[in-house]
């Protein structure tokens, strides 16, 4: 079975600096990840993917991810945070080829404060 | 625009009465799918479909139906109700089914209290 640990429930950080929200995965043979954000009373956005190649992808807003095989992480990041970052960011996985179901995180709310 | 519609938006209903929340998609997708979001458990899947006339039970299919009998439709149906159905909904799709790392779109979400 394939699963997602976000470990933090909120990660604090003042506007400007740099922001990390943490995503771990498991899931037999390659994975497909992805991240997604959800602004209040609001569905979820796509921000960005790990499908194959590069390890660092980047994505909407001006964020990032890079993906650790070895750590079989897949860490969402930021340079500078701002305030409207804050929402709740989901981290996804499915396996790579064949069909199966896309796993969700129990999700990370970020607040970023002025 | 290319979206994914869902309604009603907000519902509070009882008990046993019967109740479907419509899903609509102008995007030609073939993929469309079914979650919901509690607290402290993320996104779970109820049902998806991969196109016409082919759907098939997610991870908590319990208590919910679904047709698809168009392309651009999925409607999820409540037979009977129970307070435990209580959450926020979200149907979602995609131009393919998920093998080669489609992205999904998601709805503005379906808040339901069942009462």
């Amino acid at each position: 079975a394939q699963s997602v640990a976000q470990p933090e429930d909120q990660v604090n950080v003042a506007e400007g600096n740099p922001l990390t929200v943490k995503c771990t995965y498991s899931v037999s043979g390659n994975p497909y990840l992805f991240w997604y954000v959800q602004y209040p009373n609001r569905g979820l956005q796509f921000l960005l993917k790990y499908i194959t190649g590069d390890n660092l992808v980047k994505g909407s807003y001006g964020f990032e991810a890079e993906f650790n095989k070895s750590q079989t992480s897949f860490h969402l990041k930021k340079p500078s945070a701002l305030v409207s970052d804050s929402a709740l960011y989901f981290c996804a996985v499915k396996r790579a080829g064949g069909y199966s179901t896309l796993t969700f995180g129990k999700g990370t709310m970020l607040l970023v404060s002025p | 625009e290319a979206q994914v519609t869902q309604n009603p938006r907000y519902l509070i209903t009882v008990t046993g009465k019967k109740l479907t929340v419509t899903c609509s998609q102008n995007m030609n997708h073939e993929y469309m799918s079914w979650y919901r979001q509690d607290p402290g458990l993320g996104l779970r899947q109820i049902y998806y479909s991969m196109n016409v006339e082919v759907t098939d039970k997610g991870d908590v299919p319990e208590g919910y139906k679904v047709s698809r009998k168009e392309k651009r439709n999925f409607p999820l149906i409540l037979e009977s109700p129970s307070p435990n159905q209580t959450s926020l909904y979200f149907c979602a799709s995609s131009p393919g089914h998920l093998d080669s790392g489609n992205t999904i779109y998601f709805g503005e979400g379906s808040w339901l209290t069942v009462v």
